[in-house]
């Protein structure tokens, strides 16, 4: 079965970066994109942009340029979201999502809770 | 890219109807059909729901349906049950691997 597994919760200084990962199992990682998308509590769905799983290609929001940096291990299925000089707003959950075709997000991970605070 | 407009919320009793907007421009929904729909429950990630309009993954129930006209895309529920109070959202292709998606609409079964 798909599972996209993402790693633990973070709680950076504003100023900081936070690096976040999605371990996948149960599908050919190389065949599809990755998506990230986060949440500010309370808030809407955003989305932060994606990665080509086969040839590392990416594309971000104009809203994310300059600090977001995807990347992909694909030795080990596992996709990377980098998100530089936080600020309070970037409080937010983090979530990694496969997409098959133009634009259905499939499976999502369990989500990573990153809070930015001093 | 601005968000999606959808209704902050919607209700309807059980067994009844309700239908969601997802109004965008020429440039997203109008532009494709490519607009999907997802189901948040508080705490969970969201789950596909809809996808290119009017089509359903397996599992998501025949009471979820799709449409579109012009910029506008929505999504109906019938047959409203307990366990579809969430959050739901829309999401466009927005051309030149571009995504945006909609402001999220809270449904409450009353």
């Amino acid at each position: 079965q798909v599972q996209l597994v993402q790693s633990g919760a973070e709680v950076k200084k504003p100023g900081a970066s936070v690096k976040v990962s999605c371990k996948t199992s149960g599908y050919t990682f190389i065949s599809y994109s990755m998506h990230w998308v986060r949440q500010a509590p309370g808030q809407r769905l955003e989305w932060m942009g994606w990665i080509n799983a086969g040839n590392g290609n990416t594309k971000y929001s104009q809203n994310f340029q300059g600090r977001l940096t995807l990347t992909r291990d694909t030795s080990a299925s596992t996709a990377y979201m980098e998100l530089s000089s936080l600020r309070s707003e970037d409080t937010a959950v983090y979530y990694c999502a496969r997409v098959v075709g133009t634009n259905n997000f499939d499976y999502w991970g369990q989500g990573t809770l990153v809070t930015v605070s001093s | 890219q601005s968000a999606l407009t959808q209704p902050p919320s919607a209700s309807g009793s059980p067994g009844q109807s309700v239908t969601i907007s997802c109004t965008g421009t020429s440039s997203d929904v109008g532009g494709y059909n490519d607009v999907s729909w997802y189901q948040q429950h508080p705490g969970k990630a969201p789950k596909l729901m809809i996808y290119e309009v009017s089509n359903r993954p397996s599992g998501v129930p025949d009471r979820f349906s799709g449409s579109k006209s012009g910029n506008t895309a929505s999504l109906t529920v019938s047959g409203l049950q307990a366990e579809d109070e969430a959050d739901y959202y829309c999401t466009s292709y927005a051309g030149s691997n571009n995504y945006v998606f909609g402001s999220g609409t809270k449904v409450t079964v009353l």
